[in-house]
């Protein structure tokens, strides 16, 4: 059972600049989580997918950030006209419903973004 | 008041020792909590989850629940220097908005020392 991938680990951009960011979950997951961490700060919530619907948003998620799960399996998340206080450590996550399970969260590696 | 809180740290315990992390959270309702461990630059791991009041042990680990003091514990026995790292709590709650995402703490900084 491989664990969340997300890609790239870290990027680096301009202000102004559009940035993505892949998030593959644990296979038959169907919830996927974006998260976001500032240094000294625990994760804070972005939205998530239930398959491949958007069922949540924070209101942290400005209408410079979108998220999609096209097809109920990866997920991106795009940041449009990045701004320095966009630099932070991007997590993703993933967890299953079913019956018997609790709906844990297993988070991936994370992408750091550094806006310059 | 902050819907988690952690004391931030770091909390310091020698090798060997019991570390005793502290979590309490404002929404009385909340259902599910979780223990993370984060090293520094790192994403967070699962280390626990616990749902009913009492304790629940894994290893050397055991998290502690009392919902009526809104107050939930993570001990660490016979601590190591690999256990050095952050701990976050972190809670799901049932109501609207709240019953999927997890509400975390600041996270506690534990330093195990030789």
């Amino acid at each position: 059972d491989t664990g969340v991938s997300q890609d790239p680990r870290h990027k680096i951009t301009k202000r102004g600049q559009n940035v993505t960011f892949r998030c593959d979950p644990i296979s038959e997951h169907n919830r996927l989580y974006w998260y976001r961490q500032t240094l000294g700060q625990g994760p804070e919530f972005l939205t998530y997918f239930q398959n491949e619907a958007q069922l949540e948003k924070s209101r942290l998620l400005s209408n410079r950030f979108s998220a999609e799960r096209p097809k109920g399996s990866f997920s991106t998340l795009e940041i449009q006209r990045t701004e320095q206080g966009d630099s932070a450590m991007y997590l993703c996550a993933s967890s299953y419903t079913g019956l018997g399970k609790g709906d844990t969260q297993y988070f991936g590696p994370g992408t750091r973004l550094t806006v310059l | 008041q902050k819907e988690v809180e952690q004391n931030s740290g770091p909390l310091s315990v020698p090798e060997g020792a019991i570390a005793s992390l502290n979590c309490t959270y404002s929404d009385r309702v909340s259902q599910s909590f979780f223990w993370y461990r984060q090293y520094s630059g790192k994403s967070p791991e699962l280390i626990m989850s616990i749902y009913s009041n009492g304790d629940k042990e894994d290893g050397r680990f055991t998290a502690q629940l009392n919902k009526a003091s809104q107050y939930v514990s993570l001990l660490i026995r016979d601590s190591q220097p690999s256990d050095s790292a952050t701990y976050l709590c972190a809670v799901k709650g049932i109501r609207a908005g709240t019953a999927s995402k997890l509400t975390f703490g600041t996270g506690t900084r534990l330093q195990v020392t030789l």
